[in-house]
């Protein structure tokens, strides 16, 4: 079946460091893969996306490639601030029509100033 | 253009009660969606409608929730009897094909059953 992995949190980090959150995930076929943020107070928001292998999402200073030798899509930024402070999921679709999204259980990641 | 709203914010209730929740999509989007994330799982799909109709309910857990869609507006999820295990996060989203199917997430509703 389908499933996503992504590491545990929270993550906590001082401002400008270097992120990564690791995701990887099982599909059949050719999945489109994404990364959600939610801010505080807020709803999801789509952060970046990509649809096949090689892409390269990018949004916001964040970017992940879709790597389908080893099924993953690491999340990752040069310098974080700490308004990027909210709880990050991983997701696929299994295909990039009318799907359910299948996430992972967030990661929550804290800046400090 | 306005987005996703869902009613209530938050919503209380004891268990054995029955709890409505309300989604507007986007206007025009054809597709909705009902998600839900129970404290510190993953986000899980319940259901999926096409315009008026239940085109996927695979993930709905069992017959204690109802989801409606009537003219192909808003929708409606009601848990009827509520048990504990259903407190959490219930984020709706919508979609359209000319925006490749791109969803887009309501605010959520959380329901804490007591």
């Amino acid at each position: 079946g389908n499933s996503v992995t992504q590491m545990e949190g929270p993550v906590t980090l001082s401002e400008e460091a270097f992120l990564t959150i690791n995701c990887t995930y099982t599909a059949t076929g050719y999945p489109s893969l994404f990364w959600y943020v939610q801010y505080p107070g807020e709803g999801l928001q789509l952060l970046l996306k990509a649809t096949k292998a090689d892409d390269k999402g990018s949004n916001k200073g964040f970017e992940a490639t879709y790597r389908k030798e080893t099924t993953s899509f690491h999340l990752e930024k040069g310098s974080v601030q700490v308004s990027d402070s909210a709880v990050y999921f991983c997701a696929l679709t299994p295909s990039n029509r009318d799907d359910k999204i299948i996430f992972g259980k967030g990661t929550r990641l804290h800046i400090l100033p | 253009e306005a987005g996703v709203t869902q009613f209530p914010s938050h919503s209380v209730i004891e268990k054995g009660q029955t709890v409505t929740l309300r989604c507007d999509p986007i206007s025009g989007h054809d597709n909705l969606y009902w998600y839900r994330r129970v404290m510190g799982k993953e986000i899980k799909f319940l259901l999926h409608f096409v315009k008026e109709s239940k085109q996927d309910e695979s993930g709905m857990p069992n017959n204690r929730f109802l989801a409606e869609r009537t003219g192909g507006t808003y929708s409606t999820l009601k848990v009827q009897p509520a048990e504990l295990e259903d407190s959490g996060v219930y984020f709706c989203a919508s979609s359209q094909w000319e925006q490749g199917y791109e969803q887009y997430f309501g605010p959520g509703t959380r329901l804490t059953v007591t």
